[in-house]
């Protein structure tokens, strides 16, 4: 199993500009999500996802979008990228049991620069 | 906002030395888990521990809980200079999970 994938793992935008962030995991985990890690301040949700077709706003979800076509894939888009998104962006997913224990697989992350 | 508030921000020890790390949170948990995350890397799951339980183990991991004052604390004994990483506690409902900000552990030879 490749686990959780993350493509790219470095990007430079300029100010305006969008681009899709790519997750994609082979675990055939129901619940996906995507974090930003900023210094100091920890993860921080945007997105997640129950299953395919359903998506729901976290914490910090303005300038971004989500959609969940597939159990498999969880893309992040920024539609006008501004330099408060220069960020860390982690992907991650876990399986929804009842009862059960809900650890989460991370990717590697993607390092946005956004100028 | 961040549930989880890890301390101290910063740690350095002695390889061989224990190294304790607290962390305190908000609200109401059905369980705490923690995390690592190496210089560069994703986060990767260490233990999780449910609200019923005080303490658990694992290999040279002790977790403890103390749902009255919601704090859990995390211990790695005999230290070893690959355990340099940033460790996170994490809370939440469900699969839904807030991150503390983290406490930097170095281990020095």
């Amino acid at each position: 199993n490749a686990g959780v994938t993350q493509t790219p793992k470095f990007q430079v935008l300029k100010t305006g500009q969008s681009m899709t962030l790519q997750c994609a995991q082979d675990m055939n985990h129901e619940y996906m999500s995507w974090y930003r890690q900023d210094p100091g301040m920890g993860l921080r949700l945007i997105h997640y996802s129950v299953g395919a077709g359903i998506t729901d706003q976290g914490e910090v979800p303005n300038g971004y979008n989500v959609s969940r076509s597939t159990t498999e894939d969880f893309p992040l888009r920024l539609l006008s990228a501004a330099p408060s998104q220069t960020s860390v962006y982690f992907c991650a997913s876990s399986y929804i049991r009842q009862g059960a224990r809900n650890e989460q697989f991370f990717g590697p992350g993607t390092r946005l620069t956004v100028l | 906002s961040q549930q989880g508030e890890e301390d101290p921000q910063a740690l350095s020890i002695q390889e061989g030395e224990n190294a304790t790390m607290n962390c305190s949170y908000k609200t109401s948990i059905n369980n705490l888990q923690w995390y690592r995350q190496n210089s560069g890397r994703g986060l990767v799951h260490l233990i999780l521990i449910r609200s019923n339980e005080r303490e658990k183990h694992s290999g040279r991991l002790r977790v403890t809980l103390d749902t009255s004052k919601k704090s859990s604390s995390l211990l790695i004994t005999a230290s070893r200079a690959a355990d340099t990483a940033s460790y996170f506690c994490a809370t939440g409902g469900g699969n839904k999970l807030t991150f503390g900000t983290g406490t930097q552990l170095k281990v020095e030879l």
